[in-house]
């Protein structure tokens, strides 16, 4: 079964260096998101992709931040050069086109500390 | 700019009462309402939702309420129960738009 899964749950890197986190939707949904949770805030959208097409961005995503999914299933994160400012709780959540509320299904996240 | 409030960062009510959380939105496109609950090292869980041609929706024993004039919704818990000790996000969504925008939390606990 399942649920949207995230891998790694946890990862502590230093500055400077590259991390990538990986997330798996529902099987059947075609819709994914990343968000970031910081401390004491609720999660931030950060991406969303329809399928396999990145269709919005924040402008929280710096040019360091890339994501991915190729063939529309899993999809991964990338934080290049990473700043202690980028440490917190990043999101993926799911869901399926033509659900009108917008009802998103989340992973567990990756908490991200940067040193 | 904070678009979605959660003005209590806490709540505390004792078990069997009922729980009032609160929460304030600015963005007048926003058409759908959500609340979800947190607990430690999981995911958001979806509870409960509203669309804005709503003022109730009911769900077991949680209700939202919206009052669009207000700009203000809120989740009702009754019976409250230890199992509802957690974090809940308001969050909501305009028509068209596909990313969520959540208030703060509101950590919630209820006691024995």
């Amino acid at each position: 079964d399942t649920g949207v899964s995230q891998d790694p749950r946890h990862k502590i890197t230093k500055r400077g260096q590259n991390v990538t986190f990986r997330c798996d939707p529902i099987s059947e949904h075609n819709r994914l998101y990343w968000y970031r949770q910081t401390l004491g805030q609720g999660p931030e959208f950060l991406t969303y992709f329809q399928n396999e097409a990145q269709l919005e961005k924040s402008r929280l995503l710096s040019d360091r931040f890339s994501a991915e999914r190729p063939k529309g299933s899993f999809s991964t994160l990338e934080i290049q050069r990473t700043e202690q400012g980028d440490s917190a709780m990043y999101l993926c959540a799911s869901s399926r086109r033509g659900n009108i509320y917008n009802e998103q299904f989340f992973g567990p996240g990756t908490r991200l500390t940067v040193l | 700019d904070q678009q979605v409030k959660q003005n209590s960062p806490s709540l505390s009510v004792q078990e069997g009462r009922i729980s009032i959380l609160n929460c304030d939105y600015t963005n007048s496109m926003f058409d759908y309402f959500l609340w979800y609950k947190k607990y430690p090292a999981e995911g958001p869980t979806f509870l409960i939702s509203i669309s804005s041609i709503k003022d109730k929706n009911e769900d077991g024993r949680f209700t939202v309420f919206l009052n669009k004039s207000a700009k203000h919704l809120s989740l009702h818990i009754v019976p409250s129960q230890p199992g509802d000790s957690a974090v809940y996000f308001c969050a909501a969504s305009a028509q068209g738009a596909q990313k969520l925008v959540f208030g703060q939390g509101t950590r919630l606990t209820i006691n024995p």
